[in-house]
């Protein structure tokens, strides 16, 4: 089985940088999902990490350490509309994602 | 290119009573999965299909749900009787069929409250 843990909610001002931490207990894997929800919305995907390290997309950025079971969100330059759960999730033998808790991120001026 | 759509939007019934939710997934996506996700929580796999074939129904309480897609394409998801755990949003997400194809692509999802 997987446990999966984030914080459950972040608060952040704007135009600051946040990282959101999760980390795993799992016997193996294929890949890291982060996927981004708005309140009220469906789940938007934002990254898949395979291999150890940071990857970077404009303003979010991924990392990932399978060794220590640990991995990351990076969210710069942060928008209010960046306000959101952030949801973690590992994709056990297949591309499936199975997701934590999610971590409530609230943005303010 | 149309995203997911499913339908109805929202729901609301008591307990014992059936309902159903339909999804339609991008077109040309092979595989399709229903989720459901407790206010809270995160998006938990009910089922999953490759064309009209179940891949994985694991976690589907199948005494009460059932779920099919007959053609391939659309998709529907029944539960019957409803109890009030059953309270929750359910989200149908659809990917590409082909290696290395691992971002799925979710609807707006169904808010289902039983009373």
């Amino acid at each position: 089985g997987q446990n999966i843990d984030q914080p459950t909610e972040m608060t952040a001002t704007e135009g600051a940088i946040v990282q959101i931490n999760c980390t795993y207990q799992t016997s193996g894997f294929n890949g890291l999902f982060w996927y981004q929800q708005h309140a009220g919305e469906a789940p938007t995907f934002l990254s898949y990490n395979v291999l150890d390290g940071l990857e970077e997309k404009g303003r979010f950025s991924s990392f990932l350490s399978r060794s220590k079971g640990y991995s990351y969100l990076l969210l710069k330059e942060l928008q209010m509309k960046d306000s959101a759960s952030y949801l973690c999730a590992l994709a056990p033998g297949s591309y499936i994602p199975t997701f934590g808790r999610g971590t409530s991120l609230i943005v303010h001026p | 290119e149309a995203g997911v759509a499913q339908s109805p939007r929202y729901k609301i019934i008591e307990k014992r009573q059936s309902v159903a939710f339909w999804c339609n997934p991008i077109s040309g996506h092979a595989t399709l999965y229903w989720y459901q996700q407790i206010l809270g929580q995160g998006p938990k796999l009910l089922i999953q299909f490759q064309n009209n074939g179940v891949v994985d129904d694991s976690q589907l309480p199948k005494d009460r749900f059932s779920a099919e897609r007959l053609k391939g394409v659309d998709s529907t998801l029944k539960i019957q009787p409803a109890k009030l755990e059953d309270s929750a949003v359910y989200l149908c997400a659809s990917s590409l069929d082909s290696p290395g194809a691992y971002e799925q692509y979710f609807g707006p999802g169904t808010r289902l409250l039983v009373l």
